[in-house]
């Protein structure tokens, strides 16, 4: 069974960074694109970027990609993504998907 | 980037009858393979969006085939048949066609 398991809810300091994890199961983790998507309270979805976990190359929307950086450990099967210099537009849940499948997303929240 | 506009932005049906969601592409999402890259999620309060339809009109593992879509190269239907408890959410359109993904803005289906 394909799980993305992501890690917990972030408070966090406007201007500070986060990284969130989304680790992989079921699967060969290194045969799938990774893909991340944000969505803010109430709003819709928007795509952020994806990895090939395979060699490490990334796409990025370009309104992120001052904002995240994606990585990923092939020995751990885990995807990850950092935020930067976060606001309070930052605020929102992410998810993490390989196509079909969804981690359950984690909320990011920025506030002092 | 391509847009995706959805159509109505919500909708109250009565459980049992037929409900049609549309996404209007301001570009052609046949790609060069004659594949029609259209996909449609659906979002359950809560949770993690599915995937219900791929490539325009591809039910996805699992999916009743309640569901059904069908479209051109810009103009796309979702039709949700016998609606049912479970079938109450927000539904997304998206496209896979190039980097970056965009969704539509989604359509809230209620019950009467």
């Amino acid at each position: 069974e394909v799980l993305l398991q992501q890690s917990g809810a972030e408070l966090v300091r406007p201007g500070s960074s986060v990284k969130i994890s989304c680790k992989a199961s079921g699967y060969t983790f290194t045969d799938y694109y990774m893909h991340w998507v944000k969505q803010r309270p109430e709003q819709g979805l928007v795509w952020i970027g994806r990895i090939n976990p395979a060699n490490g190359n990334t796409v990025y929307a370009e309104k992120f990609k001052s904002k995240a950086t994606l990585t990923a450990d092939k020995s751990s099967n885990t995807a990850y993504m950092q935020l930067s210099s976060l606001t309070s537009e930052d605020t929102a849940t992410y998810f993490c998907t390989r196509s079909v499948y969804w981690g359950q997303g984690v909320m990011v929240t920025v506030s002092s | 980037d391509i847009v995706l506009t959805q159509a109505p932005l919500s909708v109250s049906v009565t459980p049992g009858e037929s409900a049609s969601i549309s996404c209007r592409s301001s570009k052609s999402l046949l790609s060069s393979k004659g594949i029609t890259s259209l996909y449609w999620y659906l979002q359950r309060p809560g949770k993690s969006p599915q995937l219900l339809i791929y490539q325009m009109s591809n039910l996805a593992s699992g999916v009743p085939d309640r569901f059904s879509s069908s479209g051109s190269e810009t103009d796309f239907t979702l039709k949700i048949s016998k609606v049912e408890t479970e079938d109450v959410g927000v539904y997304y359109c998206g496209h896979r066609l190039e980097y970056p993904w965009t969704f539509g803005g989604g359509t809230k289906l209620e019950l009467k």
